[in-house]
């Protein structure tokens, strides 16, 4: 079956720790993105890439990083510099040739204390 | 890319058509409109999109009005299941790739 994975669904940790938030997909897409969403908000863009081994900031960077090492992974680091980082964070990934068709995983839900 | 007005929420009955509208009137010549929907605590799936003819696919149909400033998403015969938040975003064809605003969209309740 052809699909974005993330791992884990539900992810714990105290405050000041960097957390590594897993994304993967097998559907040969070129583009993968990661988005944030807070309650009762919209989704909003953390990072994307289009290419491997090249990545852009998207509207709220500041606190997380990326690494796109191979075309199937683009994994998603927390930071302890990002200050509110209690989310649902959910990864995509698009075609090349129709990169407004976003394909979500099933999202990881974050929660420091 | 363009903005977009959408209503908070919306209900229907089950087996009946759901038709929601969105508002993008300052959309320029080359923006598309696409359609996503969010069950809750899952992510978004892309539903259609359109730039200026209407669409049709299995899931829903996609009306764009003659002057492009508006555009309804129609569920022909709606299920329980249909009940998510939909997000009417405005895309130009250039724009940077990952550039999808989801705004608050609309919540449709579907009931029985």
């Amino acid at each position: 079956d052809g699909g974005i994975t993330q791992s884990p669904k539900y992810l714990f940790r105290k405050e000041g720790q960097n957390v590594t938030l897993s994304c993967e997909q097998n559907l040969n897409h070129d583009a993968m993105y990661w988005y944030r969403q807070d309650p009762g908000q919209g989704l909003r863009l953390i990072y994307y890439s289009q290419i491997v081994n090249d990545f852009q900031k998207g509207d709220i960077a500041e606190g997380y990083s990326v690494s796109r090492e191979k075309k199937e992974s683009f994994p998603l680091t927390v930071t302890s510099a990002q200050k509110n980082p209690t989310a649902f964070y959910l990864c995509a990934s698009s075609p090349g040739q129709t990169p407004g068709e976003q394909y979500f995983g099933p999202g990881t839900r974050l929660t420091v204390t | 890319d363009a903005k977009t007005t959408q209503p908070t929420s919306m209900d229907c009955a089950e087996g009946r058509a759901a038709n929601l509208p969105c508002n993008h009137s300052t959309i320029s010549g080359n923006e598309y409109v696409y359609w996503y929907r969010q069950i809750h605590s899952q992510g978004p799936q892309y539903i259609i999109h359109g730039l200026k003819n209407n669409e049709t696919n299995e899931m829903a149909s996609l009306i764009i009005t003659e002057d492009r400033k508006s555009s309804t998403l129609i569920l022909p015969h709606a299920t329980l299941r249909d009940t998510a938040v939909y997000y009417c975003i405005v895309r130009g064809r250039g724009s940077t790739l990952g550039r999808l605003y989801f705004g608050r969209g609309t919540q449709l309740t579907v009931w029985p």
